[in-house]
């Protein structure tokens, strides 16, 4: 299995900012995913960060909102741009290094709030 | 379209009793199920996972699922629960998307 890391933990942010949320794989991984887990609630697939390529986004979120990087196999970046209260939720990295149907594996999270 | 229904938000039984999460779901390919634990504060823990190998698939911490095509059911089970399987269980379907159900709350009585 995969050790993943995030970066931050949590943060507090003010309204109309941006954050950058980084996650960092032990080893190299094909398939890297961005989730969403407000209050309360399941997760949510922001995206799929795909190596080399803009990443493919899932109804309801678009690049100029959560820009996502991946300049190699082990390392994404998730950004939440001109936040307002209701981006507050835990952002998860995951990865998968066996394709799509199988596991995947998940990082810490990083709790935001937005005041 | 695909989807997964987790029929119960909240389950509370007493320790030393069995578990059952129940699971749903609906594809019009032969997905991968999985289920994952989380615990409070904690990350995302892979407990089992079904491919179309056998249909009783065995985890962690002495869970189990069994996979039924015809019930479209990957209902989690364990025989005797303990204290420290408190924590919020997640039934997951992956076939051309990947979908979370809404989670399972489990709470182990004394």
């Amino acid at each position: 299995s995969a050790v993943i890391s995030q970066k931050p933990s949590r943060d507090i942010c003010q309204r109309g900012t941006s954050l950058t949320i980084q996650c960092q794989v032990d080893s190299q991984v094909t398939m890297m995913f961005w989730y969403r887990q407000q209050p309360g609630q399941s997760l949510t697939l922001i995206a799929t960060a795909n190596q080399g390529s803009e990443a493919t986004y899932e109804s309801g979120f678009v690049i100029d909102k959560f820009p996502i990087s991946r300049p190699n196999l082990t390392f994404s970046t998730l950004t939440v741009s001109n936040m307002s209260p209701e981006d507050s939720s835990i952002y998860l990295c995951s990865v998968s290094d066996r394709g799509f149907y199988n596991e995947q594996f998940f990082g810490p999270g990083t709790r935001l709030t937005v005041l | 379209a695909q989807s997964v229904t987790q029929l119960d938000s909240h389950v509370s039984v007493s320790e030393g009793t069995p578990v059952l999460l129940r699971c749903n779901y609906s594809s019009s390919y032969s997905p991968s199920l999985f289920w994952y634990v989380q615990h409070p504060n904690k990350g995302l823990q892979l407990l089992l996972k079904y491919t179309s190998a056998a249909t009783l698939v065995k985890g962690i911490n002495g869970f189990e699922a069994e996979f039924k095509k015809s019930e479209t059911s990957f209902h989690l089970t364990k025989p005797s629960a303990h204290m420290s399987d408190a924590a919020e269980y997640f039934c997951v379907i992956r076939d051309d998307k990947i979908i979370f159900g809404k989670g399972t709350r489990l709470h182990i009585l004394p």
